[in-house]
């Protein structure tokens, strides 16, 4: 059972313009989410995180928006770059229990054309 | 430089052949986990550790046994390996197991059995 989705495989944006990258998640549990960035021959990186008690996270180009009653979180960059393009990983983690792990999604490719 | 490292890079091996991947962290990190990134499947998490000799299954536990006898250190062991265990694992640490904090990954061991 997949909790944490990323539907888009690849997703391809022109430089300057806005990409937008959606994740859904399944279990109610769930009340921290992260994003990571992960180049080819690299380890992931982080990104940029967002608490279930907040709706959007801002970091430079980078913002995050969580909707709780969808279940649905997103990730917008804003102006895409070339160096952007990157495979990005969507994870949540429950904060309650003695569970600690890390659920990934699939992850989206994107691609910033020049 | 703080950061997770792992050996070795790249291996090539056959069917049953007893081989261990090292994974160790400068950062004095309590957390410790291991993935698997597959094709189509995303990051899926194999076994976790929240300190010395305390280690947890993850999603995809079977096939591997890992041990955490030092803090900075995490090795993953497969004691016989099969083909379907080919893939690209990354070791990564956190300060704690809580979701909000971020993971490190180390750059990623490539294998291959035969």
């Amino acid at each position: 059972d997949q909790q944490v989705k990323q539907n888009s495989p690849s997703l391809s944006v022109q430089e300057g313009r806005i990409s937008i990258l959606n994740c859904d998640y399944t279990n109610s549990m769930f009340d921290y989410f992260l994003w990571y960035k992960k180049y080819p021959a690299e380890g992931p990186t982080f990104l940029i995180s967002i608490s279930s008690i907040k709706d959007k996270n801002e970091d430079g180009r980078f913002t995050v928006f969580l909707n709780k009653s969808a279940k649905h979180l997103s990730l917008h960059i804003v102006p895409s770059q070339p160096g952007d393009s990157a495979v990005y990983f969507c994870a949540a983690s429950a904060s309650g229990g003695s569970n600690y792990k890390l659920t990934f999604g699939k992850g989206t490719l994107l691609t910033v054309n020049p | 430089e703080a950061q997770v490292t792992q050996n070795p890079r790249y291996l090539i091996t056959v069917t049953g052949k007893k081989l261990t991947v090292t994974c160790s962290q400068n950062m004095n990190h309590e957390y410790m986990s291991w993935y698997r990134q597959d094709p189509g499947l995303g990051l899926r998490q194999i076994y976790y550790s929240m300190n010395v000799e305390v280690t947890d299954k993850g999603d995809v536990p079977e096939g591997y046994k890992v041990s955490r006898k030092e803090k900075r250190n995490f090795p993953l062991i497969l004691e016989s390996p099969s083909p379907n265990q080919t893939s690209l694992y990354f070791c990564a640490s956190s300060l704690s197991p809580l979701g909000y904090n971020e993971q490190f990954f180390g750059p990623g061991t490539r294998l291959t059995v035969l």
